[in-house]
């Protein structure tokens, strides 16, 4: 059964302090990593999609990196906006469901000004 | 661009009651529909997933049901709640051979 957990659960940051947030997963043969951003009482938000180790993908203050076991979501300077629940879900290539997405649960980050 | 809706936002209904939201994608043409549930401290669960209109997969047994009868709605029906079915239900599309799925704002729904 494909697995996403994500660590930590929360993370609270002071505006600037950079750091990461981590994804790992078991699954039966990656078909994408994808990385979403959830505000309260609202639909995911997309933010990336990550294919095969060692690659990586940018978006403002975001950058996220993927090898054969994880994938992290770097935040550099970050600024109270970026506050938000940060999901990871993985897609297997294998099998008959090849739509599904598997979630984790999130990281809740809280950024401080 | 590709717009998705649902309603209604919010919904508090009795156990035991019949349950109807509906999901309409706009900008697209033949896109595979999903439906998730979001419990408090758990992940996103896939609940239904189409490809087509009339063709649905269910991934998780229980007492919802989804159809498709147009080809850019999806709805998601219960004959009776139960206070379980409580979340916040999301609908979500994607192309086929793009593997992005796209989600809209979310109903939450309360089952007393």
């Amino acid at each position: 059964e494909d697995q996403v957990t994500q660590s930590p659960e929360a993370l609270r940051l002071q505006e600037g302090e950079s750091s990461s947030l981590n994804c790992s997963y078991t699954v039966s043969g990656l078909r994408g990593l994808f990385w979403y951003r959830q505000d309260p009482g609202k639909g995911p938000e997309f933010l990336f999609t990550l294919y095969s180790a060692g690659e990586e993908k940018e978006k403002e203050r975001l950058k996220a990196t993927l090898t054969k076991k994880e994938s992290f979501l770097h935040i550099t300077a970050p600024k109270p906006e970026d506050s938000a629940t940060y999901l990871c879900a993985v897609q297997a290539s294998s099998g008959g469901s090849n739509y599904k997405l598997t979630f984790g649960k999130g990281t809740l980050l809280t950024v401080n000004p | 661009s590709q717009t998705i809706h649902q309603w209604p936002a919010t919904l508090v209904q009795p156990v035991g009651s019949p349950l109807s939201l509906e999901c309409t994608v706009e900008g697209t043409s033949n896109p595979n529909l999903y439906w998730y549930r979001q419990a408090a401290g758990r992940g996103l669960q896939l609940l239904f997933y189409s490809v087509g209109i009339g063709q649905i997969s269910s991934e998780v047994p229980q007492n919802l049901s989804a159809s498709r009868p147009q080809d850019r709605q999806f709805i998601l029906s219960s004959k009776k709640l139960l206070l379980s079915d409580s979340g916040f239900y999301l609908c979500a599309w994607g192309t086929s051979g793009v593997d992005t799925q796209y989600f809209g704002p979310g109903t939450r729904l309360t089952v007393l």
